[in-house]
C-alpha cells in the first residue's frame, strides 16, 4: 500500500541553524501539506502546495519557512534559522489523486525536530 | 480559536462494547470532516470521513455521524477492540471560502479499550 515517507525521523539542531525536512508523498497525489504538533498540543496546519506553488499558509508559516518540490518525488520544508519554539513533530501529508475531487489526506510518520 | 473541539481528553471502554468519540465545530464553512487515529511516535492514520451532504458514513466497525444543525459529529466504534487504543483526532476542512482543504484538528481523545 502506498504511503508517505519522511526523513529523518529525528533531527537535532542548534538554535539559528537551518534544517531541511524531507518528504516523499504518495506518487499520484497532487496536493501536499506540512503540519506540526508541538508536544502536548494539537496538530496545526502550516502550508499547502499544489501545482508547484503554495496554495495556502498559516500565520505560523513566516519568512523563516519555505517549501519546495525540487523533483518529481520529494517535498521539502526548510526552516532557515531555527528557534527553540520550532521544536515539534513535523508531519507531511498528501492527497488528491484527482484535482477536482476532495480526498482525505494521508500523513507520513513525522520528523521530530529538537532545537537546542 | 478552537474551531474544532474534542471536549473529552480520554475515554475508557471495555472490549466488545461501543466507543463513542465526540467532536464539535464552530465554523459553518466546514464541509468535510475526518477522523484520524494516532499511535505514539507515528503520524495520524486516516480512518473515515464524511461530507456535509451526508449525515452518516459507515466503514466496517467505524461509523461517523454528522449533525450539521448542532455542528456536532461523532465516531462510533463497535465492537471496540484493544488494538483500537490510540488517540483519535477529529479534523475539519472547508473546500470553499478560500481554503485549499487544509485540516483543522481537534486536540484529540485518548481511547483505552480494556480486555
Amino acid at each position: 500500500e502506498p504511503e508517505v515517507t519522511q526523513t529523518p525521523s529525528h533531527q537535532v539542531t542548534q538554535m539559528g541553524q537551518e534544517v531541511i525536512l524531507r518528504c516523499v508523498p504518495i506518487s499520484n497525489h497532487l496536493y501536499f501539506y506540512w503540519y506540526r504538533q508541538i508536544l502536548g498540543q494539537k496538530v496545526e496546519f502550516l502550508v499547502s502546495f499544489y501545482n508547484n506553488e503554495i496554495s495556502e499558509k498559516s500565520e505560523i508559516f513566516d519568512d523563516q519557512f519555505s517549501v519546495e518540490r525540487p523533483d518529481g518525488s520529494n517535498f521539502t520544508l526548510k526552516i532557515r534559522s531555527t528557534k527553540l519554539e520550532d521544536s515539534a513533530m513535523y508531519f507531511c501529508a498528501s492527497s488528491g489523486a484527482r484535482a477536482s475531487s476532495y480526498n482525505e489526506q494521508f500523513f507520513g510518520p513525522g520528523t521530530r525536530l529538537t532545537v537546542l | 480559536d478552537q474551531q474544532v473541539k474534542q471536549n473529552s481528553p480520554s475515554l475508557s471502554v471495555q472490549e466488545g462494547r461501543i466507543s463513542i468519540l465526540n467532536c464539535d465545530y464552530t465554523n459553518s464553512m466546514f464541509d468535510y470532516f475526518l477522523w484520524y487515529k494516532k499511535y505514539p511516535a507515528e503520524g495520524p492514520t486516516f480512518l473515515i470521513s464524511i461530507s456535509s451532504i451526508k449525515d452518516k458514513n459507515e466503514d466496517g466497525r467505524f461509523t461517523v455521524f454528522l449533525n450539521k444543525s448542532a455542528k456536532h459529529l461523532s465516531l462510533h466504534i463497535v465492537p471496540s477492540q484493544p488494538g483500537d487504543s490510540a488517540v483519535y483526532f477529529c479534523a475539519a476542512s472547508a473546500r470553499y471560502g478560500g481554503s485549499q482543504g487544509n485540516l483543522i484538528f481537534g486536540k484529540g481523545t485518548k481511547l483505552s479499550v480494556k480486555p
